[in-house]
């Protein structure tokens, strides 16, 4: 299997804030990385495929990046509504394996 | 609109197996390039990818659950199950069902059912 890694585990930030959150892969996986964001008690949301894909309706503030095996998801200026946790998936062999998730709190 | 819902005995005995469905609307679970796929997560815990099942009848598992895992598909009532057999308190998670296409993530799931396993 291939084994994904989020840092942060969990990270507080203030809206209005940058954040920057980073998945590594244990091996290459071009470019098959995606983003999605749960809210406690709820389903994942798909927020990026395929590293940089904007899903359709997700707000141009998430942006996601990299190649290879080291990726990232960037929120350009966090709103109260994007305090969730996030988990990255790589889609590239099966098993589509998951981060372990990064917690996004209020500072 | 595309929807996902599952359903299913919420509490299962240890050993017996784990049993659920997941009922599409909106579109045809025989539509080509979608994997419909099962997902859990423990309480408290990351996701963990189960398998998909594709039209035409080629299904994948995680190799951890693979002896004891099978996904279906019933096109006349646009639905697709999960059976985990020989089940124990380390299976009880909440099980989602979702649609992926192709490689490009889950768009859709369902909204998630909590299986508590108990002796």
């Amino acid at each position: 299997d291939i084994q994904m890694t989020q840092s942060p585990s969990s990270l507080s930030a203030s809206v209005g804030d940058r954040v920057t959150i980073t998945c590594r892969a244990s091996r290459t996986i071009s470019d098959y990385l995606n983003w999605y964001q749960q809210k406690p008690g709820k389903a994942p949301k798909l927020l990026i495929y395929r590293t940089s894909s904007l899903q359709s309706g997700v707000p141009s503030r998430f942006s996601g990046s990299g190649s290879g095996a080291q990726f990232t998801l960037t929120i350009s200026s966090l709103q109260a509504e994007d305090f969730a946790t996030y988990h990255c998936q790589q889609s590239y062999m099966t098993p589509h394996t998951f981060g372990q998730g990064t917690r996004l709190d209020i500072k | 609109q595309v929807q996902l819902q599952e359903s299913g005995p919420r509490l299962v005995k240890t050993s017996q197996t784990l049993s659920l469905t997941c009922t599409v609307s909106g579109v045809s679970i025989s539509s080509g390039g979608y994997y419909w796929t099962w997902i859990r997560q423990h309480p408290g815990k990351g996701l963990e990818w189960i398998g998909y099942t594709l039209h035409g009848g080629s299904n994948y598992y995680t190799p951890s659950l693979r002896s004891r895992v099978s996904v279906s598909v019933d096109t006349s009532k646009n639905q697709f199950s999960l059976q985990l057999r020989s089940v124990s308190v380390a299976d009880t998670a909440v099980y989602y069902c979702a649609r992926a296409y192709d490689t490009m993530g889950a768009d859709y799931w369902g909204q998630g059912t909590l299986v508590i396993i108990s002796s």
